[in-house]
């Protein structure tokens, strides 16, 4: 197993453009989460799926922002018509319902996306 | 609403001294509390958890013990190293685990 997985690590983009990021999980974890960070804070919560059912999205998440986890494997996160303010770190996690290890988040190396 | 409160950083201290950071949280219901620690240039991942109150989790030396009557998980290490200097997070979820909330980190320093 190796890990959660994301993909881009680093993304540059100018203001306007849209931007996808992918996350891979552990392949036995039903549960994915996408946070986002930025400097000097704590993860921010965005949204979580329960296999490919995406049962709560933060309130914080304008309607540029979406994502998707078709299949219940791989997610996405795509943010539309991108924003200076949207600069951060986008950190994806999974989980598994039961089990000794349930519930406990096993987070990727983080998506860096910085929009000038 | 749920909620963790954590105390500011950068905590800096000699190696071999006592550790605490404080975190304290509000929740609806019984929630499952965490700390997280993200080292230099790397991703967040678990430090140590407890699921009740009284529970105490523990690993790589650090304690932390969920105090309801007190709604606090304090992080505490007897002796720390150089290699400890990290970011540390408080977090918690609600029974339903479908949202987990995060502090806003404490940096620590530890110098040789």
């Amino acid at each position: 197993d190796t890990g959660v997985s994301q993909d881009p690590r680093h993304k540059i983009t100018k203001r306007g453009q849209n931007v996808t990021f992918r996350c891979d999980p552990i392949s036995e974890h039903n549960r994915l989460y996408w946070y986002r960070q930025t400097l000097g804070q704590g993860p921010e919560f965005l949204t979580y799926f329960q296999n490919e059912a995406q049962l709560e999205k933060s309130r914080l998440l304008s309607d540029r922002f979406s994502a998707e986890r078709p299949k219940g494997s791989f997610s996405t996160l795509e943010i539309q018509r991108t924003e200076q303010g949207d600069s951060a770190m986008y950190l994806c996690a999974s989980s598994i319902e039961g089990g000794t290890g349930a519930n406990v988040l096993t987070f990727g190396a983080g998506s860096r996306l910085t929009v000038l | 609403g749920n909620s963790v409160t954590q105390m500011e950083g950068p905590v800096t201290l000699s190696e071999e001294a006592f550790l605490t950071i404080n975190c304290t949280y509000t929740a609806t219901g019984y929630p499952s509390l965490f700390w997280y620690v993200q080292y230099p240039g790397e991703g967040l991942q678990l430090l140590l958890k407890a699921t009740k109150a009284d529970d105490k989790g523990s690993n790589k030396g650090f304690e932390a013990t969920y105090r309801k009557e007190t709604t606090s998980f304090h992080l505490e290490k007897g002796s720390v190293q150089v290699s400890d200097s990290a970011v540390y997070f408080c977090a918690l979820t609600p029974y339903n685990f479908n949202k987990f909330y995060f502090g806003s980190g404490t940096k620590l320093n530890v110098k040789p």
